[in-house]
């Protein structure tokens, strides 16, 4: 277990819907990061997150917004969800932007 | 722009035999090299890291160098054994503090 927990694990949605995902990240750790994995697919960097402020921004589509809370918690809303969104969504936290960034067990997206 | 080059895509190996992937990274200001391990179904788990004031390290049976000036790190991993079988990942920190990974590696060790 990394301490990093994301729910839900998997969702199941229509095209056109809306989404939030949820990332809690280690005791500790200020900075939260999102990634999209498609099937046999690399990770690709959204958006990173430092002590509830944006730090750092990745390909990012329009249709997806990040914030992360005062409990520094995040969520990853994705919206008018197209087929190809279709993916494994994972978060990592670390303590600073130069140490290890621990995963979630990501939340499988499956849009249809 | 930032990205981080990995190769191969895939790579199998006898068991005992040593295994390497290359990474190449394009920002100069980066400065944190983690490689991560990510079983099937999984998620991604660090196994090594190096910074940039180090030019080499080594766990066990794995090692990681890094060439600051070519801009390249490589994993290396010897005695491979089955359970070595995984997508493994290179990643780089850059100067605007985003951590890019490489597309990854498929690494299948043969019994």
């Amino acid at each position: 277990d990394s301490g990093v927990t994301q729910t839900p694990k998997h969702l199941i949605t229509a095209t056109g819907q809306r989404v939030t995902l949820r990332c809690s990240p280690r005791s500790g750790d200020l900075s939260v990061y999102w990634y999209q994995q498609s099937l046999d697919q690399g990770l690709q960097f959204l958006i990173q997150y430092y002590n509830g402020e944006e730090r750092a921004k990745g390909n990012i589509l329009e249709r997806f917004s990040a914030q992360q809370f005062p409990d520094l918690h995040s969520e990853l809303n994705l919206s008018s969800l197209e087929l190809g969104d279709s993916a494994l969504y994972f978060c990592a936290s670390s303590g600073n932007t130069n140490t290890e960034a621990f995963f979630g067990q990501g939340t499988r997206l499956t849009v249809v | 722009g930032e990205n981080v080059e990995q190769h191969p895509s895939t790579l199998s190996v006898q068991e005992g035999d040593s295994a390497v992937i290359k990474c190449t990274y394009s920002d100069s200001a980066s400065n944190y090299f983690p490689w991560y391990k990510q079983e099937l179904g999984k998620r991604p788990q660090l196994i090594i890291d190096i910074r940039s004031n180090v030019g080499e390290k080594k766990d066990q049976r794995i090692a990681v160098t890094l060439n600051k000036t070519a801009k390249h790190f490589s994993l290396h991993i010897t005695e491979t054994q089955p359970e070595d079988s995984a997508v493994y990942f290179c990643a780089a920190t850059t100067n605007t503090d985003k951590l890019i990974f490489g597309t990854g590696t498929r690494l299948q060790v043969f019994p």
